[in-house]
């Protein structure tokens, strides 16, 4: 079993939708992470999660936005969003950020289409 | 700039056959480290392995091997054996100690063995 669980695994939204996907780690870490992964593109960072506060920001959209209620749970809004949006967000920790190269953790994705 | 290059873009071998997935690095810390996941159909990437800039020791897990030349700045790994269970994409990646949190990813290699 993963130490980073994602909810929904699977969505799929309308462009007028609001939805949330779901992040919780069970690895005591203290940074939590947001990527998109698109077909044929890299991966790409979209938020970073330090002791609850964000601490990356990169360019993302604002019909993305996120929450971090505490070090364990992260929460990824959708709203309005557009079919080009539809990916797998993953969602990961690690210890703390790049000093110390701590390893990141990912969970399984959730996979959304966005119709 | 940091980044890594992943230049085979799909492999296919058959079953049994050793394979060699290349990574090619660019920094300018002295201080950095470097990963490999797997990613299988199922979408989670699994950490495999981390290996700091101070240690060049080649390691082996099972039938994975993994060989860190500093000089060609190169992080090449090995399955031998090849089993269908392998079949994944795998991606290379580097942070620098002075990175924060950005984990810098290689595109990927998306790897095939026939059974």
């Amino acid at each position: 079993e993963t130490g980073v669980t994602q909810t929904p695994r699977h969505l799929v939204m309308g462009m007028t939708n609001k939805k949330s996907l779901k992040c919780e780690q069970h690895l005591g870490h203290n940074a939590m992470y947001w990527y998109k992964q698109s077909a044929k593109k890299p991966l790409e960072l979209m938020f970073v999660y330090s002791l609850e506060e964000r601490v990356e920001n990169n360019s993302v959209p604002s019909r993305f936005s996120p929450e971090c209620p505490n070090s364990s749970h992260l929460f990824l809004h959708l709203h309005t969003l557009q079919p080009e949006d539809s990916a797998l967000y993953l969602c990961a920790s690690s210890q703390d950020g790049g000093a110390s190269g701590n390893t990141i953790y990912f969970g399984e994705g959730s996979w959304l289409t966005v119709v | 700039a940091q980044k890594v290059t992943q230049a085979q873009t799909e492999i296919s071998v058959v079953e049994k056959e050793d394979v060699t997935l290349d990574c090619v690095y660019e920094t300018r810390d002295t201080t950095y480290y470097l990963f490999w996941y797997k990613q299988p159909p199922s979408g989670e990437l699994v950490f495999l392995i981390r290996r700091n800039s101070f240690d060049e020791q080649n390691e082996i897990s099972g039938r994975y091997s993994w060989n860190f030349q500093k000089s060609t700045s190169s992080f090449n790994f090995t399955i031998t054996a090849s089993q269908v269970v392998d079949s994944a994409v795998y991606f290379c990646a580097l942070i620098e100690d002075t990175g924060g949190f950005k984990t810098i990813f290689g595109a990927g290699t998306r790897l095939f063995v026939k059974a």
